[in-house]
């Protein structure tokens, strides 16, 4: 069955470095998103990606987020200056053509973020 | 706005009890339910989906049905196990430039014990 996945599962960072998160989402889908978890709380919307640009984003996609589909395959989020709050689960996932019958959106395991 | 609002947990159940989590949602235009569940160290999985009004998810002994006149989509499972301690998580999606963004209710964990 076709799957998402994400790299790397887990990342420690210092405080106001960069990082790239990395995401393969499933290869005949159009539409690619990021989503947040911080720990105990819900999943959030971050971004949606579609056609080599940003469809939509949230309040919390601030100026030191970015995506990227560099290639016919990843899907990148990079985050320029990591802050402690950006501590959190990021899952990526991805969906086909808007259809009634196939609504579902796949999510890869998640990339732990932990900012020190 | 589109929100979705899920009964807070913990749940604690004893194995073969009867379960309901409930979820009602808010939305402009007409959303797409779902359920999804989240076990201990994993990403998250979709347990069921309903895209229109009286339809019935059901997946793994869950159930869930998309109820218009209510606005609900609760959760019921007859007879749950330890294997099913997870957190689950209402969602929707509405129509919005033709993708499936997704909105997440905050989640509710259940814990079976044997």
């Amino acid at each position: 069955e076709p799957e998402v996945t994400q790299t790397p599962s887990h990342q420690v960072t210092q405080m106001g470095q960069e990082v790239i998160l990395r995401c393969v989402p499933i290869s005949n889908h159009l539409y690619f998103y990021w989503y947040r978890q911080i720990l105990g709380q819900k999943v959030e919307f971050l971004v949606s990606f579609y056609n080599n640009e940003i469809s939509e984003k949230s309040e919390i996609f601030d100026d030191q987020f970015s995506v990227e589909r560099p290639d016919g395959s990843n899907f990148t989020l990079k985050i320029r200056s990591t802050k402690l709050e950006d501590s959190a689960m990021y899952f990526c996932a991805s969906s086909g053509t808007w259809d009634r019958e196939n609504t579902e959106a796949f999510f890869g395991q998640g990339t732990r973020l932990t900012v020190v | 706005g589109n929100s979705v609002t899920q009964m807070e947990g913990p749940v604690t159940l004893s194995e073969e009890a009867f379960l309901t989590i409930n979820c009602t949602y808010t939305a402009t235009g007409y959303p797409s339910l779902f359920w999804y569940v989240q076990y201990p160290g994993e990403g998250l999985q979709l347990l069921l989906k309903a895209t229109k009004a009286d339809d019935k998810g059901s997946n793994k002994g869950f159930e869930a049905t998309y109820r218009k006149e209510t606005t609900s989509f609760h959760l019921e499972k007859g007879s749950v196990q330890v294997s099913d301690s997870a957190v689950y998580f209402c969602a929707l999606s509405v129509p919005s430039g033709g993708y499936n963004k997704l909105i997440f209710g905050a989640g509710t964990r259940l814990a079976v014990h044997p």
